[in-house]
This record gives structure tokens, C-alpha cells and sequence, in this order.
């Protein structure tokens, strides 16, 4: 129980362009997801905090117009990577509380994403 | 925000050695959680242990926990080639839905 879905797994883009991660609770409702980006060989650093139906929390130094965040149901919380440049290339990975299990979070399996 | 160092940033020991790894936190826990990732994977749950434990065993695994150095350490007994992967500590804050916060990680390479 508790799987969080996050599509896609890897994507490549052309610099300007816009790239959507999506991550789904598939079997609990999640109120907040968290987002974090890890560059190569380097630990996950939290981006964001996204809380269903209002504005996401974003960490310093994280450039809420260039992360657009939306968390519209309790199901689904999605992140833009918005006018992509090729320092945006990274892998990025969401996470929700979960309901149950013994460890409190459950993670997405990631988005390795390039820009060109 | 990441809490602290885990050390060694890097290790590499032969099959069949132990690999110890260390984490330090800056703030007060709930509970202290070691991941394992492989490279450009997701992360893998190995094990948690609560503030009130002061050691846990899974496996091979064993961790431990001192909150008053405010330090965990991982160890792998009898390592495997297949253990070869980067290591995280992520301590869960004491306060109501918050994220896990991350250490920097080790990465150990375990040769045949």
C-alpha cells in the first residue's frame, strides 16, 4: 500500500521549453507531497512542500516561477519546470506522507530530466 | 536544508568486509531513516529507528543511534558487490507533516 506514481521516468527537452512531472497517491489521499532535486553525486536538497488547494511552500533559493507547483486534488500534484536551461538537468523526486507503514513516507521512483 | 554530514563521503572495501557509515543531525528527531540508491535510481528503504532506540538490526544492517551526539551509524556486515550504491541518512522532524530532511550521502563501492 501507499505508492505514490510519478511519471515520466526520464525526459529530454530542448532548452526553452516546458516540462511537467506528474505524482499521483495511487491508494491514499496525500495532502502534502514534497519535491526534491538531486544533481549527480549529490544528496536530495527539498525544493518544495505542495499542499492541496493552496500555494506551495518553496525552500530558499528555489525560484517559485520557474518551479510552478500544483497540487489541485488530493490525488495528484504536479511540477513544471518552466522555460528549461541545461543547469535545470537533474533528477527530481516527489514524496508523500503515508497513511500506514512503518517508515511514515513513501517516495515516487523519480524523473531524470535533461535539457538540451 | 540538508541537516549535516554523513561521513565517509566515499568508501570502497572488498567483498566480505564491513562497511560503516556515519550520519550527524542538527535538530531534534522523531525517528532517523537510512535509504539506499543506486545510481540515477530511486531510493530503497532499508530501515528506521525511533528516537527512544538506541540500536536496530535488519539483515546485515545494523544501526544505531545516539540523539545526545545527535549521530547514527549504518553498518553492513559481510558485504556483497551488490551492495555497491550511495547511502542516506533522512531524519523525520519531531513537528506534524513535515519532509524528511536529507545528509549528504556515502557512496560505497564494494569490489569482488
Amino acid at each position: 500500500g501507499a505508492v505514490v506514481s510519478q511519471h515520466p521516468s526520464w525526459v529530454i527537452c530542448k532548452s526553452g521549453t516546458s516540462v511537467k512531472i506528474e505524482c499521483r497517491s495511487l491508494d491514499f489521499q496525500a495532502t502534502t507531497m514534497f519535491w526534491y532535486r538531486q544533481f549527480p553525486k549529490q544528496s536530495l536538497m527539498l525544493m518544495a512542500t505542495s499542499n492541496e488547494g493552496s500555494k506551495a511552500t518553496y525552500e530558499q533559493g528555489v525560484e517559485k516561477d520557474k518551479f510552478l507547483i500544483n497540487h489541485a486534488s488530493l490525488t495528484l500534484s504536479t511540477l513544471t519546470v518552466t522555460s528549461a536551461h541545461p543547469e535545470d538537468s537533474s533528477f527530481y523526486i516527489c514524496s508523500a506522507r503515508a497513511p500506514r507503514g512503518n517508515t511514515g513516507y513513501t517516495f515516487g521512483s523519480g524523473t531524470r530530466l535533461t535539457v538540451v | 536544508s540538508q541537516q549535516g554530514e554523513e561521513d565517509p563521503q566515499a568508501l570502497s572495501i572488498q567483498e566480505g568486509e564491513n562497511a560503516t557509515m556515519n550520519c550527524s543531525y542538527k535538530t531534534s528527531i522523531n525517528n532517523l531513516q537510512w535509504y539506499r540508491q543506486n545510481s540515477g535510481r530511486g531510493l530503497v528503504h532499508l530501515i528506521l529507528i525511533r528516537s527512544n532506540e538506541r540500536e536496530k538490526h535488519s539483515g546485515r544492517l545494523r544501526v544505531t543511534l545516539d540523539t545526545s551526539k545527535k549521530s547514527s551509524s549504518l553498518l553492513i556486515t559481510a558485504s556483497r558487490a551488490a551492495d555497491t550504491a550511495s547511502y542516506f541518512c533522512a531524519t523525520d522532524g519531531v513537528s506534524g507533516n513535515t519532509p524528511l530532511v536529507f545528509g549528504k550521502g556515502t557512496r560505497l563501492s564494494v569490489i569482488a
